[in-house]
């Protein structure tokens, strides 16, 4: 499975946009990109997903490299309540198993 | 917002005996999954499950693991005879089919005496 490399924490000030990036240089053709985030003591919960084209939810933006070797999931106003450890993970096409790395954890100060 | 549900929230059990995890996917969902995270450590995939047989399985998915959907709306995950090492959160996952995504249940926290 194609692997993922995310800083290992970041850090955001509450009300200002966060940018936390992804590399995946390994990505194949038809993997897809998944971001899921997981609170403390929570499940993982979806926040995004694309193959190609940048993509847009109520949540977050995810932006994607021309070569798909990178990404960036965009929240556009942090919120305390968006600290969590966000995992950036590639899934075959059949989205049937997902291999989750160390993720970034944010921190949001107020 | 229909959300995966799973019982109980906290599990405390003896070394070898037998636990059941139990599991209520969203109601139109037709793949299943069980993962676990051991505490502090990454989230692991245990198996996929569909169309009542399992689709795939990872390494740590032994012979003390077994999954079943009883009925149409659980979907167990039963360990055998549980060690020590098996403390964990389990977590169950379903995904409708296609381009849908997978959602997790809040999970159960199994400690092992």
């Amino acid at each position: 499975d194609a692997k993922t490399t995310q800083p290992n924490s970041m850090e955001s000030n509450e009300e200002e946009p966060v940018h936390l990036p992804c590399n995946h240089s390994t990505i194949s053709g038809t993997d897809y990109i998944h971001w899921y985030r997981q609170l403390p003591s929570q499940g993982p919960e979806y926040v995004i997903h694309g193959l190609t084209s940048n993509v847009n939810n109520r949540m977050a933006s995810l932006a994607i490299a021309e070569d798909r070797k990178s990404s960036t999931l965009i929240l556009h106003r942090a919120t305390l309540r968006d600290a969590a450890v966000y995992y950036c993970i590639l899934t075959a096409y059949n989205f049937n198993k997902f291999y989750f790395g160390s993720g970034t954890k944010l921190n949001v100060k107020p | 917002e229909p959300e995966v549900t799973q019982t109980p929230s906290h599990q405390v059990t003896q070394m070898g005996q037998e636990v059941i995890l139990r599991c209520v996917p969203i109601s139109n969902h037709l793949y299943f999954y069980w993962y676990r995270q051991i505490l502090g450590q990454k989230v692991e995939f245990l198996v996929s499950f569909y169309n009542n047989e399992i689709s795939e399985k990872s390494e740590i998915f032994d012979d003390q693991f077994s999954v079943e959907r009883p009925d149409g709306s659980n979907f167990t995950l039963k360990i055998r005879s549980t060690k020590l090492e098996d403390s964990a959160m389990y977590f169950c996952a379903s995904r409708k089919g296609g381009r849908d995504t997978q959602y997790f249940g809040p999970g159960t926290r199994l400690t092992v005496l």
